[in-house]
């Protein structure tokens, strides 16, 4: 049973470039978070989604970050126009559907140059 | 107040010592508790889920004050291994989980 898979591992964008972070989650869990963590900094909300629907979003930048969970495929975590302020690790994280237990993924260190 | 708040540490603490950690939080709706295991560069690992009538496994005991609003954390007999950043995770609700800023932990040979 894969655990929760996250690609790239690592990125790197120049200013102004698109980033575009995977997650599929383990199997059998149809719930999905993002976190980002800066550099000596803890873990951040950024959004929370179910298949085809996004539940939490408070945490996520009101612009140029968006983010999806399709019926079929990964959840993306897309930036747009990075900037060196998005250098960070983001984690995504699944639970079943009743919440309890979080697994997280290896995380993708985007690194903006 | 913040959310969840823990002491950054770092904690030196040399082998074979117990060690304790604290964590506070505001929202006494909170549903549900849990420690985290970061280790440098790596992805939170659940440690354990926190009980109101606390609980042990193995060396790490972990306790939930609902009235005071604080969890705890106790490492007893520390290992070289154990060093790691400690999250303190609250649940507010099915959608919402908190994670403390950790707490660092070096383990001293």
């Amino acid at each position: 049973n894969a655990g929760v898979m996250q690609n790239p591992r690592h990125l790197v964008r120049r200013r102004g470039q698109e980033a575009r972070l995977r997650c599929s989650p383990m199997k059998g869990h149809s719930h999905v978070y993002w976190y980002r963590q800066l550099p000596e900094e803890g873990l951040k909300f950024m959004v929370y989604l179910q298949k085809e629907n996004i539940i939490d979003e408070s945490g996520m930048p009101k612009e140029r970050f968006s983010a999806e969970f399709p019926k079929e495929g990964p959840s993306i975590l897309r930036i747009q126009q990075v900037v060196r302020g998005d250098s960070a690790a983001y984690f995504c994280a699944s639970s079943p559907p009743d919440n309890y237990g979080y697994t997280f993924g290896s995380g993708t260190r985007l690194t903006v140059v | 107040r913040k959310e969840v708040e823990q002491d950054p540490g770092p904690f030196n603490v040399p082998e074979g010592a117990t060690v304790a950690f604290n964590c506070t939080y505001s929202n006494s709706a909170s549903q549900s508790f849990f420690w985290y295991r970061q280790d440098c560069r790596k992805e939170p690992k659940l440690l354990m889920s926190v009980y109101s009538s606390g609980n042990e496994d193995g060396r790490f005991t972990a306790q939930l004050n609902r009235a005071s609003q604080y969890i705890s954390l106790l490492i007893r007999d520390s290992k070289l291994s154990d060093s790691a950043t400690y999250l303190c995770v609250v649940n507010l609700r099915d959608d919402k989980i908190i994670f403390g800023k950790g707490t660092r932990l070096h383990i001293l040979p």
